[in-house]
């Protein structure tokens, strides 16, 4: 029973437009999120994070919002570009940082 | 300065043969975590390591997985006996762990071990 879901395993936007790529979690547990990028045949690279005291974070194209009634949150690319084709993970954590649960990912195609 | 490395960057072994995979931190970080990523799957968690205290072993698939951390730094995971549904790439990350919230892993590239 996966506990951080990713639930469209594609997405494609066009440059300059915006990516949203979503995120569910169903233990209510959890309190911190993470955003990870990966590219082929290399290690998840940390984008952005958000604790359950926010319920949004933004670090330049980057913006992560966070509802937790609906445990639910999003990663907002704006505006999208080529370079960000890679897939994502959606990540939770119920103990400040230990023991993350992944999700399975999104892959993004931002098209020239 | 250098990031997480891992060795070896590819593995195949046959079935049945034990398997050491190495994770070296970035230097000063105090927590060390190993993870999993079959094929079509997220990343699975198989152990933490904070500092000196007792691994947090909940994510390990079963006792053929054990893992250890030599001085605080290097940490070795090995699978005896592997099995075929052991082939996936195995994931080491670090973290300095001294702001809590804001404790960021920083992965290695990976391992990936194909068990034949």
């Amino acid at each position: 029973d996966q506990q951080v879901k990713q639930n469209s395993p594609s997405l494609s936007v066009q440059e300059g437009r915006i990516s949203i790529l979503n995120c569910d979690y169903t233990n209510s547990m959890f309190d911190y999120f993470l955003w990870y990028k990966k590219y082929p045949a290399e290690g998840p690279t940390f984008l952005i994070s958000i604790s359950s005291i926010k319920d949004k974070n933004e670090d330049g194209r980057f913006t992560v919002f966070l509802n937790k009634s609906a445990k639910h949150l999003s990663l907002h690319i704006v505006p999208s570009q080529p370079g960000d084709s890679a897939v994502y993970f959606c990540a939770a954590s119920g103990n400040y940082g230990q023991n993350f649960v992944f999700g399975p990912g999104t892959r993004l195609s931002v098209l020239p | 300065g250098a990031g997480v490395s891992q060795s070896p960057s590819n593995k195949v072994t046959e079935k049945g043969k034990d398997v050491e995979l190495r994770c070296d931190p970035i230097s000063g970080h105090t927590a060390l975590y190993w993870y999993r990523q079959s094929l079509g799957q997220g990343l699975e968690f198989l152990i933490y390591f904070q500092g000196n205290s007792a691994p947090d072993k909940s994510g390990l698939p079963s006792d053929r997985f054990s893992a250890e951390r030599t001085g605080g730094s290097v940490s070795t995971l090995t699978i005896q006996r592997t099995q075929q549904e052991d082939s996936a790439v195995y994931l080491c990350a670090s973290s300095s762990d001294t702001h809590g919230l804001t404790d960021t892993q920083y992965f290695g590239p990976g391992t990936r071990l194909t068990v034949l």
